[in-house]
């Protein structure tokens, strides 16, 4: 929330094609991190960066690709091979080393693959 | 695998009656997180538990972390309206650079 876009809002793309997701802060937060949520399942963690030019898969890793080549940026590349790509993607970022855990979230793409 | 469990699914409420979900983690927790998802929207923080046996009040809403820091409620006194969404538990169980683990959430729903 507050500092941190994600572009677009929803999203539709064709069965096949790839589709990346943007995420900026500008928060200054090392940690970045990708969630897919789907109605009932709550927040899955695809991948997330502690710092530039390194990130590592989450629990739902399959079919995702994500860079990380500034701070400020951690885009998401929904490919092809992810089998059910329909959801509402969430990006958060956290400072790290901080006194709390806290996660600021972007408001969410809705990617509809049709 | 270690997970993070969360109860009710869904609470129906007339409003001004109180509201209470649960949360059970499979390990011992570093610490807890609370969100909220207001319909369409994105999760919000609301407050981070840390000691074992922690109880944190906002207004409203009354925080708590069990002694094994294995589980956690969150209470809502007196419904209202602004109180609709749904309320999420989140647990670091790796490490804060893997991310939170979160439970399924609570979906409030609040009739006038």
């Amino acid at each position: 929330d507050g500092g941190i876009t994600q572009s677009p809002k929803y999203l539709f793309r064709k069965e096949g094609q790839n589709v990346t997701l943007s995420c900026e802060q500008n928060l200054n937060h090392d940690a970045m991190y990708w969630y897919r949520q789907d109605p009932g399942q709550g927040l899955r963690l695809i991948y997330y960066s502690q710092i530039v030019n390194d990130f590592q898969k989450g629990d739902i890793a399959e079919g995702y690709s994500v860079s990380r080549e500034k701070k400020e940026s951690f885009p998401l590349t929904v490919t092809s091979a992810q089998k059910n790509p329909t959801a509402f993607y969430l990006c958060a970022s956290r400072l790290a080393g901080g006194i709390t855990d806290t996660q600021y979230f972007g408001p969410g793409t809705r990617l509809t693959v049709l | 695998g270690q997970q993070v469990m969360q109860i009710p699914q869904y609470q129906h409420v007339q409003e001004g009656e109180d509201f209470t979900t649960y949360c059970n983690s499979s390990t011992t927790l570093s610490n807890i997180q609370w969100y909220k998802q207001r319909p369409g929207g994105h999760p919000v923080f609301l407050i981070q538990l840390v000691k074992s046996g922690e109880v944190k009040k906002q207004k409203r809403l009354t925080f708590q972390f069990g002694e094994a820091k294995k589980n956690s409620s969150l209470h809502i006194t007196a419904t209202q309206t602004t109180d609709v969404g749904t309320y999420f538990c989140a647990g670091l169980l790796r490490g804060g650079a893997d991310g939170l683990t979160f439970g399924k959430g609570t979906h409030l729903i609040i009739q006038p």
